[in-house]
């Protein structure tokens, strides 16, 4: 079975701090992905990358880079917290562009930005 | 990029059927997904459609019409542990990336 397992379930970081969420997958998986969660707008893409080093901004880039030295950790870093960056952040993977390629989430992290 | 439109909130009542609906639009349809997710956890993954028709899978189903835009979550035999956002992702080839977009979800409250 894919696991996918994000570094925190909660997390409280200070407005100006440079925060990491981690993400690991251990199926082997070319892509991942980052998305953030907020009530009445669903989930938004920030960040993918189909293969390590290389990344693609998503819809909500801005305040956010991501990193992908190796296959299965996917980064995602702010690089100076704002609070409006308080929201629910899931990390997915999936395992290629072919036709039928469902995303596997992990659990969330819950960052709250103060 | 695409529009995709679900209820916001829906009720029914254990045992009951209810159908979610999804409409979307998007120039290079390839695919949509639909995923269950409970309070506090992830997505997970419950189907997918690619041509017109219903795909069934015990208690749910999903049906497609590319012509009109439109797909459906169909829970039977409704549970309390049917209580749970219901996210409808499409699929767009269109510049090539084949991300899913998600809709906004819909909130299904199941009452005794």
């Amino acid at each position: 079975d894919v696991k996918v397992t994000q570094s925190s379930r909660y997390l409280v970081k200070r407005t100006g701090e440079k925060v990491f969420l981690e993400c690991v997958q251990d199926m082997d998986h070319e892509n991942m992905f980052w998305y953030r969660q907020d009530p009445g707008l669903g989930l938004r893409l920030i960040y993918f990358s189909y293969d390590v080093k290389m990344k693609e901004k998503g819809d909500i880039p801005e305040g956010y880079s991501v990193s992908r030295e190796k296959k299965e950790r996917f980064s995602l870093i702010l690089e100076s917290a704002s609070t409006n960056q308080t929201s629910m952040y899931l990390c997915a993977s999936s395992p290629g562009t072919g036709v039928f390629q469902p995303q596997h989430f992990g659990d969330g992290t819950r960052l709250s930005i103060l | 990029g695409q529009n995709i439109d679900q209820p916001t909130e829906m009720t029914a009542t254990e045992g009951a059927i209810v159908q979610i609906n999804c409409t979307y639009q998007t120039s290079g349809f390839n695919g949509l997904f639909w995923y269950q997710q409970h309070a506090g956890e992830a997505p997970t993954f419950l189907s997918y459609n690619v041509l017109d028709g219903l795909e069934e899978k015990g208690r749910f189903s999903s049906f497609l019409s590319r012509s009109k835009g439109y797909s459906y979550l169909l829970l039977k035999e409704l549970q309390m542990k049917d209580s749970a956002s219901y996210l409808c992702a499409v699929r767009d080839r269109s510049g090539g990336s084949y991300i899913p977009t998600f809709g906004r979800g819909t909130s299904l409250i199941v009452h005794p």
